[in-house]
């Protein structure tokens, strides 16, 4: 069974550039979060998806923002990318209704701001 | 709100030595808790999580941990450190009003020295 996949694995952009991540949740999973993790401040919530509607947000701004397709693949986009910015991305999955249940992480997405 | 501490940083323990994380979580409600570990240019792992039941939680990989409400702990141990234990391990809170999403700690990258 294939896991969640994430592509690309590394990406590099400039300042004021915009990014687009992409992520496969395992099959059978509706659920998708990303989490982003800068170096020293650990693993923070940006968003969930859930059935192709945003469920949930983390507190960052407007320019990251995503979207979830049918096949419940999903799409992370920052704007306007900072230096700040240059952090692992993460995406997770979960099977839908399974509340508390464990998540399923992919590899990531090394994004580095120039 | 939920939060999650993790004491430590950075542990260092030598093969065969105890491995010790701590981890204090803040929650309003009876938290589900878990512990992930994360190796270099990996995504994150679950080694194991607490929900309802028996405290004492058995994991992957010889890990354990004990959930104490009234010290509202969650402290990760390994009797035996083996250096393929060398990675960064997390510990998360779930957060039952949003679905799956886990709070993290920060992270405590744990060295093993032969």
């Amino acid at each position: 069974e294939a896991g969640v996949t994430q592509s690309p694995t590394h990406l590099i952009k400039t300042r004021g550039q915009q990014a687009t991540l992409r992520c496969s949740p395992i099959s059978g999973h509706t659920s998708v979060y990303w989490y982003q993790q800068a170096l020293g401040l650990g693993l923070q919530f940006l968003l969930w998806y859930d059935e192709g509607e945003e469920r949930n947000r983390g507190n960052f701004p407007p320019r990251f923002s995503g979207r979830q397709f049918p096949n419940y693949s999903s799409e992370l986009n920052v704007n306007a990318l900072e230096l700040e910015d240059s952090a692992l991305y993460l995406c997770a999955s979960s099977s839908r209704g399974a509340t508390n249940e464990k998540l399923f992480f992919g590899s990531g997405t090394q994004l580095s701001v120039l | 709100a939920q939060s999650v501490t993790q004491l430590g940083s950075h542990v260092s323990v030598s093969e065969g030595a105890l491995v010790l994380l701590r981890c204090n979580y803040s929650s309003s409600v009876p938290p589900y808790l878990f512990w992930y570990v994360q190796y270099p240019n990996q995504g994150l792992q679950l080694l194991l999580k607490y929900t309802t039941g028996a405290t004492l939680v058995k994991g992957i990989n010889g890990f354990e941990a004990e959930f104490k409400k009234s010290e509202t702990s969650f402290h990760l141990t390994k009797p035996s450190a083996h250096m393929s234990d060398a990675a960064e391990y997390f510990c998360a809170v779930s957060d039952k009003a949003a679905g799956n999403k886990l709070t993290f700690g920060g992270g405590t990258r744990v060295l093993v020295k032969p």
